[in-house]
This record gives C-alpha cells, sequence and structure tokens, in this order.
C-alpha cells in the first residue's frame, strides 16, 4: 500500500529535550515535506526537499532541522523543542513536488 | 497579505445542497491548484488537481480556476454527511520542486 508513515503519533516532552520525529514514504517519490498545522493559522510549510541530501526552508523553519540522507526517509529534528513547538505535524510527499502531495496521519506534539 | 486567502467558515448546509468552497491568491505565478479533505484528527487528503485555467470535474466535485481573477472555487453537488470536513486549498508554481502554499481552510458540516 502506497503510503507517508510518522513516528511517533503522539508525544508529549518537555522544553529542551531534542527529539526526532520519522517520516518514511514507500512511493519513490523525490520529494517530501513537513508541515505544522496550527488552529487559524492553517498549514505551514516548514521545511521541503526535492533530492537526497537538497533541502529547502519554507515559512516557519526556525527552531527545526532536516535531514535527506536516503530518498524514502524525511526525519524533522527538534535540537531544543520550546512550547511555542507545540502543534500537529504532518509529513507529506510528493513525486516531482509541485501538482499533488500525499500526507502522513500526523504528530501531535505537546511540549511543557 | 497572505498569499493564499479562504474564508475559514465554519459552513453548514442540509443534505443535498450544492456547496461552493472558495479561495483567492495573489501570486499570478501559480500555476498548480490544489484541493485537499482533512476529516478530525487525519491528515489531508488528495480531492482534486488543476493545472491552470479551467474546470476539472470528478464526480460531485468541480473545481475551477479563474487566473484572471486569481479564483478559485470547488463545488460539491448533492452533499453528504460524509463530507463533513475541513477543505484545504493550496497552490505551487510551474517548476519542480517548489514550496506549496496553503489556505488555512474551511469548515463544512453536511446536516442530515
Amino acid at each position: 500500500e502506497a503510503q507517508v508513515t510518522q513516528n511517533p503519533r503522539y508525544l508529549i516532552t518537555v522544553t529542551g529535550k531534542k527529539l526526532t520525529v520519522t517520516c518514511s514514504q514507500n512511493m519513490n517519490h523525490e520529494y517530501m515535506s513537513w508541515y505544522r498545522q496550527d488552529p487559524g493559522l492553517g498549514l505551514r510549510q516548514i521545511y521541503y526537499s526535492m533530492n537526497v541530501e537538497v533541502t529547502d526552508k519554507g515559512d516557519v523553519p526556525e527552531g527545526y532541522k532536516v535531514s535527506r540522507k536516503e530518498k524514502r526517509n524525511f526525519p524533522l529534528i527538534l535540537e531544543s523543542p520550546s512550547p511555542n513547538q507545540t502543534s500537529l505535524y504532518f509529513c507529506a510527499s510528493s513525486l516531482l513536488g509541485r501538482e499533488t502531495q500525499y500526507f502522513g496521519p500526523g504528530t501531535r506534539l505537546l511540549v511543557l | 497579505q497572505k498569499e493564499v486567502e479562504q474564508d475559514p467558515g465554519p459552513l453548514s448546509v442540509p443534505e443535498g445542497a450544492i456547496v461552493s468552497l472558495n479561495c483567492t491568491y495573489s501570486n499570478s505565478a501559480f500555476q498548480y491548484f490544489m484541493w485537499y479533505r482533512q476529516y478530525s484528527r487525519k491528515g489531508p487528503e488528495l480531492l482534486m488537481y488543476t493545472y491552470s485555467s479551467g474546470n476539472k470535474e470528478d464526480g460531485r466535485f468541480t473545481a475551477q480556476v479563474d487566473k484572471s481573477s486569481k479564483y478559485i472555487s470547488l463545488f460539491i453537488r448533492d452533499s453528504q454527511p460524509s463530507d463533513s470536513a475541513t477543505y484545504l486549498c493550496a497552490m505551487s508554481y510551474e517548476r519542480t520542486g517548489n514550496q506549496f502554499y496553503f489556505g488555512t481552510g474551511t469548515s463544512l458540516t453536511v446536516i442530515p
């Protein structure tokens, strides 16, 4: 089954404790991306990647890191999480990064 | 000014009604236009995408793009309670591997 998977689905952590949210796709897509979704602000793009070792900043990259060492994986790293990073996070992939994206199920993060 | 504007609603209609959802945008360089449906606690799922101007129909759903007015619409005919969800518009440029821009979403409830 073609899909985008994320782990963990739910995470509660404390300020300053480094965490990683994993994302994997099995569709051989070139493009992968991370979003956060907040009430009233909609989906905002954090980082995106068109290829291995190629990443670009989206609208809200501050406080986040990403890496693309393999085509299928695109982890999101929060080196020192803060409460304003409490949000619902989505990973997405796209064949060419322009006409369509397929989203994962989401990771709900609470930073205390 | 935001790149993409979308009326958040909420919108409530009786079953069987025709629903019209709309977005406006400011950047005339957008070429791909997408509509996503998002159920509560789920990731967005692609409904339709359109390239440049024109109409596209898929079952009860019709997407329209008017580039001269920088305005896109999604029509839902014979609306069903299962259509109750948040609808997100999204846009991107012609080139591959680019950033996506989302509206904030319109919450729709179809009352049986």
